[in-house]
């Protein structure tokens, strides 16, 4: 199975800051790297999908970049309503597998 | 809008079988383009992939829990089910069901997600 790790674990920011989610592969996944936004008692909402397209409705300040096995989430300039869990998860094979999560919090 | 809404028990005890369904609307399971997947998320952890199913019956599943899965289809009901048999207190989790674009490009929509507690 091909593992996921995300860093850092927690990232605290302030509106208005622009930040960096990173993703690694165990293994070379091409471009198949998605991102996911959950809240608390909510279900992931799909960010961006094959590493860099932006789903339909989702900010355009939210951008991903990378390939093979390091991947990044940026955010350009933070929102209040973007403080979350962010998570990346690999398309490329089945089992598709999770990174662990990145924590994203009010400094 | 396709929307998905997970039903079944709240609350299984120790060694028996968590069955959950998920119902599907405003869209089919029948479409060629996606696969059906169960996601789990222990409280206050990440996510995990349990497994999916395809339209045509193909399934794939975690290998964690392949022992004790089971998915399966129901078209005319445009359902999808789990079944997870074996459960113990570490199986407690809220479980999500989910749409997968068939080349790996996401999971796009998802339920509401339904907590299961494994518990005597």
């Amino acid at each position: 199975d091909i593992q996921m790790t995300q860093s850092p674990s927690s990232l605290s920011a302030s509106v208005g800051d622009r930040v960096t989610l990173t993703c690694r592969a165990s293994q070379s996944i091409s471009g198949s790297l998605n991102w996911y936004q959950q809240k608390p008692g909510i279900a992931p909402k799909l960010l961006i999908f094959s590493a860099s397209n932006l789903q339909s409705g989702v900010p355009s300040r939210f951008s991903g970049s990378g390939s093979e096995t390091d991947f990044t989430l940026s955010i350009s300039s933070l929102q209040p309503e973007d403080f979350a869990t962010y998570y990346c998860q690999q398309g490329y094979s089945r089992p598709h597998t999770f990174g662990q999560g990145t924590r994203l919090e009010t400094k | 809008q396709v929307q998905l809404k997970e039903s079944g028990p709240g609350l299984v005890k120790p060694s028996e079988t968590l069955s959950l369904t998920c119902t599907v609307s405003g869209g089919s399971v029948s479409s060629v383009s996606y696969f059906w997947s169960w996601i789990r998320q222990p409280p206050g952890k990440g996510l995990e992939w349990i497994g999916d199913i395809h339209y045509s019956g193909r399934t794939t599943y975690n290998s964690s829990l392949k022992s004790r899965v089971s998915i399966s289809v129901d078209t005319s009901k445009d359902q999808f089910s789990l079944n997870l048999g074996s459960v113990t207190a570490a199986d407690t989790a809220v479980y999500y069901c989910a749409r997968d674009l068939i080349d790996g490009l996401g999971f796009d929509f998802w339920g509401q997600g339904i907590l299961v507690t494994v518990s005597s």
